[in-house]
């Protein structure tokens, strides 16, 4: 069974950094590119970046380009999203999501909190 | 670039059917066949229902359906079911930054 598992969500200070996880089991992790997507609280989903299975093709919402990065670690079947320079427009539940390969995602973790606090 | 353009709400009958739409340009739905569909209930993480435009992943209901015209996809719901009450979104494979867009979602209703 396919799982994704995110965690690392807090409440941040404005300006302060954050690094988000999601762990992966159930399938070969390496095979499959990875997404994070966001959604602030009452609102719709905003698609924030996109890691090719060998992290060769990484990709970034222009609300995020320069502060946020994106890693993983297919030895330890984990995806990472590490935030900077955070404001109270990051604030959002954050996502990870499996690429099919077709630029659709076809599974999907539960979410951890991102809070950011002025 | 702009999100894609859904209706905000649309509603039906049990055993209706509804379809909604989502409007891009030559950039994202004009140019590519990479169109996906997501339900979202209420507290939950979104669920694939279309990919590809007209695809289904295993396990998704045949009362799903997916289409594109042009710079417009549209998702066709049939034999409306009160479970189907959610929100859902398009989105569409983009050349542009950012690569992918999400549309502002849409709520059905079943009445």
């Amino acid at each position: 069974e396919v799982q994704l598992v995110e965690s690392g969500g807090d409440l941040v200070q404005r300006g302060g950094s954050l690094r988000l996880s999601c762990a992966a089991s159930g399938f070969t992790f390496s095979t499959y590119a990875m997404n994070w997507v966001r959604q602030a609280p009452g609102k719709g989903l905003e698609w924030i970046s996109y890691i090719s299975g060998t992290s060769g093709t990484i990709n970034y919402a222009d609300s995020v380009k320069g502060r946020f990065t994106v890693s993983r670690d297919n030895a330890k079947n984990s995806l990472y999203l590490q935030m900077g320079s955070l404001s109270a427009e990051d604030t959002a539940l954050y996502y990870c999501a499996r690429d099919n390969n077709v630029w659709s995602f076809d599974f999907w973790g539960h979410g951890t909190l991102v809070t950011v606090s002025s | 670039q702009s999100a894609l353009s859904q209706p905000a709400s649309v509603s039906g009958s049990p055993g209706q059917s509804i379809t909604i739409s989502c409007t891009g340009t030559r950039s994202d739905i004009g140019d590519y066949n990479l169109v996906s569909w997501y339900q979202q209930h209420p507290g939950k993480a979104p669920k694939l229902l279309i990919y590809g435009v007209g695809g289904r992943p295993s396990g998704i209901s045949n009362r799903f359906s997916g289409s594109k015209s042009g710079t417009t996809a549209s998702l066709t719901i049939s034999g409306l079911q009160a479970d189907d009450e959610a929100v859902y979104y398009c989105s569409s494979y983009t050349a542009r930054s950012p690569v992918v867009l999400f549309g502002g979602g849409t709520t059905l209703t079943v009445l």
